[in-house]
């Protein structure tokens, strides 16, 4: 079954970029699916920052859009995130996940990847 | 603030049945369908329920969903301890170019 594993760097100084790596196994990245990231700040609820078609075609999250890019590697069959001009605030668990979709809905996400922290500080 | 809207507490002693409920508006739930996740402490989200009410290989018929207009509940039957957890709906949100929502999420307490 199709697995999802999150990597990169812990520790991100504010204003800077933070970029991490989302590797999919047990599957192609090809496949007519979305592939999401999502966040949850210590002790709080679930945020949604964007998706990616294998095409390229991205959608995000209105309040992340302006610092925000995701991109798919099909070669490596992984794709990534950045998020610019960090502050603690961005301090959280970041989850990728695939979004399955269907015919007459917008789909749901799963699996999910472990999460990884990363904290933003100086 | 979360756009859909949930009870952030629920609670019920063993073999109960507990209700909780997720509201939203025109532009997410009312247009389209609503996904539960599961989160036991420590771990990543795991999907619950899907298109409203259907459920993934491997959960129990313990957990059923339902949606109404621009509202929507996951109920648990016959609670156990081991369902203790954090509970979000999702939908998709129309508005924009279109979004993914959450709530803010219920934690379950098994008294």
């Amino acid at each position: 079954q199709v697995q999802l594993q999150e990597s990169g760097p812990g520790l991100v100084k504010p204003s800077g970029t933070l970029s991490l790596t989302c590797a999919v196994s047990g599957g192609s990245i090809s496949s007519s699916n979305w592939w999401s990231w999502v966040r949850q700040p210590p002790g709080k609820g679930l945020e949604w920052i964007g998706e990616i078609y294998h095409s390229g075609s991205t959608n995000y999250n209105p309040s992340l859009k302006s610092r925000v890019t995701i991109s798919v590697d099909k070669s490596k069959n992984q794709f990534s995130l950045k998020l610019s001009s960090v502050t603690a605030a961005d301090t959280a668990v970041y989850y990728c996940a695939r979004v399955i979709i269907d015919t007459v809905t917008h789909g749901w996400f799963d699996p999910w990847g472990q999460g990884t922290l990363v904290t933003v500080s100086s | 603030q979360s756009v859909l809207t949930q009870p952030p507490s629920a609670s019920g002693t063993p073999g109960q049945r507990v209700t909780i409920s997720c509201s939203g508006s025109s532009s997410n739930i009312g247009s389209n369908t609503v996904n539960w996740y599961q989160q036991l402490p420590g771990t990543a989200p795991k999907l619950l329920i899907y298109s409203n009410n259907q459920r993934p290989s491997g959960v129990p018929d313990r957990f059923s969903g339902s949606k109404s207009g621009t509202s929507a509940s996951l109920a648990i039957s016959g609670l156990q301890s081991e369902d203790e957890a954090d509970y979000y709906c999702a939908a998709w949100d129309d508005s924009l170019n279109g979004f993914w929502v959450f709530g803010g999420g219920t934690k379950l307490t098994v008294l």
